[in-house]
């Protein structure tokens, strides 16, 4: 069966400060994947998602990349983390079957002071 | 553009009662469409999903819904709530590009 990995689950980082998350898929091969950041327990933003190794699309311009070294890890990174930045970030999967829902990973909760 | 509006923020039903979490959609084509569910600090779960075939889709842990083109809704039911039920709530639609677009999501409080 598929997992998702992430992490860390928590992180405390100060302004200026660079940013590295990590999201693993397990038991699939070619998955598309997705970063989403989800602020104040609501509504969900779509923030970069991958079709291969080293295809990224942003969704929204902003402090934060996205890179893809491997078939399943998609990494989400800041040189300079902002107070904004703070948020649960999400990583998701999707197969590259006819399977059109995604799976997510349990998330990490970012704070930055 | 495709879309989904879910109008209420927070649903508050009895245990034991039925239960429904609204969700409309405004899709070019035919829509794909979802339900999610998202426990405090955890990931959202996948519950069910109309993509074609019959109108009502049964899902996990009881819930189902049912697609109405008419009046373009996706509303999650459950004929008998419990107290476990309490989350949130999201309903996608599927877009062109292999994306997902997510309602605002609604707060489901289940009372003993």
């Amino acid at each position: 069966s598929q997992t998702i990995h992430q992490w860390p689950a928590t992180l405390v980082q100060p302004v200026g400060s660079p940013l590295s998350l990590e999201c693993t898929v397990e038991g699939t091969s070619n998955p598309n994947l997705y970063w989403y950041r989800q602020a104040a327990g609501r509504g969900l933003q779509l923030l970069f998602y991958s079709v291969g190794i080293g295809q990224i699309s942003s969704e929204v311009p902003q402090n934060l990349s996205a890179s893809r070294p491997q078939d399943r890890q998609f990494i989400l990174s800041s040189k300079k983390l902002l107070l904004s930045d703070s948020g649960f970030y999400l990583c998701a999967w999707r197969g590259p079957s006819a399977s059109y829902e995604q799976y997510f990973g349990p998330g990490t909760r970012l704070t930055v002071t | 553009a495709q879309s989904v509006a879910q109008p209420e923020d927070q649903v508050n039903v009895a245990e034991g009662n039925p239960l429904t979490v609204k969700c409309t959609y405004s899709v070019s084509g035919n829509p794909y469409l979802f339900w999610y569910v998202q426990y405090p600090n955890r990931g959202l779960q996948f519950l069910l999903k109309y993509i074609t075939g019959d109108n009502l889709v049964k899902g996990s842990y009881g819930f189902e819904a049912e697609f109405n083109k008419s009046q373009t809704s996706f509303h999650l039911k459950k004929p008998s709530a419990l107290v476990s039920d309490s989350a949130l709530y999201f309903c996608a639609v599927n877009t062109r590009f292999q994306k997902l677009v997510f309602g605002t999501g609604t707060r489901l409080l289940v009372s003993p």
